[in-house]
C-alpha cells in the first residue's frame, strides 16, 4: 500500500522568502504524485502533478516540485512567497494499477506567510 | 466551464438522522470520487464510481451508501448519523477512471449535533 508523509505540519515564513514543503512517499509500484492547496473553507485545488517525464514540474502560482525517485521525495518549492499563499498544502499519491485512481493524502502542511 | 458542484454546502443534522449529499461532476466526466475530511485531518477516500458502477471502496462506514446516476451525478447517503461523522465531504470528478487528474468540488460541511 502507498503512503505519504509530510514532514512539517506548520511552516511559517516571511513574505518574499523562499519556501520548501517536504513530502516523502512509499510505494512498491509506480506512483503519480500531486500537490493540492486548500484555502480556508474552500475545496482542494491542484497545484501540480508528476505523472512521468521530467522530474521537475512546474505548477500554478509560481510553485514547482521535483520528483526524486532515489529519495522517494516530491518536495514543493517557491522562490518567493506572498501573503496570499497562506493555506494548507497536501501532498497526494495515486498508484497506477487496476481501478479508479483514488488519492492518498498526506497529513497536510499549514503554510503561513508573515508580513 | 463549470466546476464540480456539491449541494448542500452546509448541513446540520442531529444524531441518528439521515443525510444525503449530492455531487454534480464536470460535464462529460464519468468518474466520481468521495472523500471525507475530519477537522484538522487529511482527506480520506470513501468510494468511487465509474460509468455508474462502483469502482473502489475505501474507509466508508456500512451506514453510508452511494450511487452514481445515469447523468453521472452522485449521491452519498448517510444514515444513523454519529457525532464523528461531522466533517467536510468532498466530491471529485475525472474523465475516465484511468485519469490521474481529479477536480474537486467545494465540499459539503456536515455538522452532527
Amino acid at each position: 500500500a502507498q503512503s505519504v508523509t509530510q514532514l512539517d505540519s506548520q511552516v511559517p515564513v516571511f513574505e518574499e522568502a523562499p519556501v520548501e514543503l517536504r513530502c516523502n512517499y512509499s510505494s512498491s509500484v509506480s506512483v503519480y504524485l500531486f500537490w493540492y492547496v486548500q484555502y480556508p473553507n474552500q475545496g482542494l485545488q491542484l497545484l501540480l502533478k508528476y505523472l512521468s517525464g521530467s522530474t521537475l514540474v512546474k505548477g500554478i502560482n509560481g510553485f514547482e516540485a521535483e520528483f526524486n525517485k532515489s529519495q522517494t521525495s516530491f518536495h514543493l518549492r517557491k522562490p518567493s512567497v506572498h501573503i496570499s499563499d497562506t493555506a494548507e498544502y497536501f501532498c497526494a499519491v495515486s498508484v497506477g494499477s487496476g481501478s479508479a485512481r483514488q488519492l492518498t493524502f498526506g497529513s497536510g502542511t499549514q503554510l503561513t506567510v508573515l508580513p | 466551464a463549470a466546476g464540480v458542484i456539491q449541494s448542500p454546502r452546509h448541513l446540520i443534522k442531529e444524531k441518528r438522522e439521515t443525510a444525503t449529499l449530492k455531487c454534480y461532476p464536470i460535464s462529460r466526466h464519468d468518474t466520481v470520487y468521495w472523500y471525507q475530511q475530519g477537522p484538522g485531518q487529511d482527506p480520506q477516500f470513501l468510494i468511487s464510481f465509474y460509468e455508474k458502477m462502483q469502482s473502489d471502496k475505501g474507509s466508508i462506514p456500512d451506514r453510508f451508501s452511494a450511487q452514481q446516476f445515469s447523468d453521472y451525478h452522485s449521491e452519498l447517503n448517510m444514515s444513523s448519523l454519529e457525532l464523528g461523522d461531522s466533517a467536510l465531504y468532498f466530491c471529485a470528478s475525472s474523465l475516465g477512471r484511468q485519469t490521474y487528474e481529479q477536480y474537486f468540488g467545494p465540499g459539503t460541511r456536515l455538522t452532527v449535533t
